[in-house]
């Protein structure tokens, strides 16, 4: 059985770029959540794909954007980057709808805005 | 809203002895999920413990037991027979359900000391 895995494992961008970031779901999970951990914080919920639809959003601006594909991976767009988006992105896999759908995490992503 | 409370941001604690992290959290639901989620320096965020608020009795995990008092709104984690891989930032979790999105605490750091 394949883990959670993220990619790239570190990014370094500068201010009003564009970033991409990569996740791929534990084998058989259909539900991915991403979330950001500020340095020194808990993570904060971005959004939750299901079946390739949001499926629920936290209080992140619309340049914060995502996709989930028919495999159930799933991409983080950020665009605009701000120095705040500079943080640990976290990814989450699920299984949803048979009640065993506890989240696995990957090992995240560090993104660097200078 | 939901929110999660720690209020330890670091602690230490002998090898072989025995810590609590403390934890509170607020919320109008009366049916959601408690979690506690190690994160080392290897960033992955693994589950240790879970608890559903419906069980009255406390969940345990070999070393690892908590206190759940729903009246109080309080989850505290204790972990026995402390050893050197303990050693992390341990963050205090709520989810309205296993695979919804997880509201998590600024986390306590937990350093062993030989």
């Amino acid at each position: 059985e394949t883990g959670v895995t993220q990619s790239p494992t570190h990014l370094i961008k500068t201010r009003g770029q564009q970033v991409t970031l990569r996740c791929s779901s534990q084998s058989g999970h259909n539900t991915v959540s991403w979330y950001q951990q500020a340095l020194g914080q808990g993570p904060q919920f971005i959004f939750q794909y299901y079946r390739e639809e949001e499926n629920g959003r936290g209080n992140f601006p619309p340049r914060f954007s995502g996709l989930q594909f028919p495999n159930y991976s799933s991409e983080l767009n950020v665009n605009a980057l701000e120095l705040d988006d500079s943080a640990l992105y976290l990814c989450a896999s699920s299984l949803t709808g048979t009640g065993l759908n506890e989240q696995f995490f990957g090992p995240g992503t560090r993104l660097t805005v200078l | 809203a939901q929110t999660v409370t720690q209020s330890q941001p670091e602690m230490s604690v002998q090898e072989a002895e025995t810590v609590t992290l403390s934890c509170t959290y607020d919320t109008s639901e009366s049916d959601y999920y408690l979690f506690w989620y190690k994160q080392p320096p290897s960033r992955q965020m693994i589950l240790v413990i879970r608890q559903e608020a419906y069980k009255q009795q406390n969940a345990t995990e070999n070393r690892f037991s908590v206190n759940f008092q729903k009246a109080a709104k309080s989850f505290s984690l204790k972990i026995s027979d402390s050893q050197l891989g303990d050693a992390a930032m341990y963050f205090c979790a709520y989810s309205m359900n296993r695979d919804d999105k997880i509201i998590f605490g600024k986390g306590t750091r937990l350093h062993i000391l030989p």
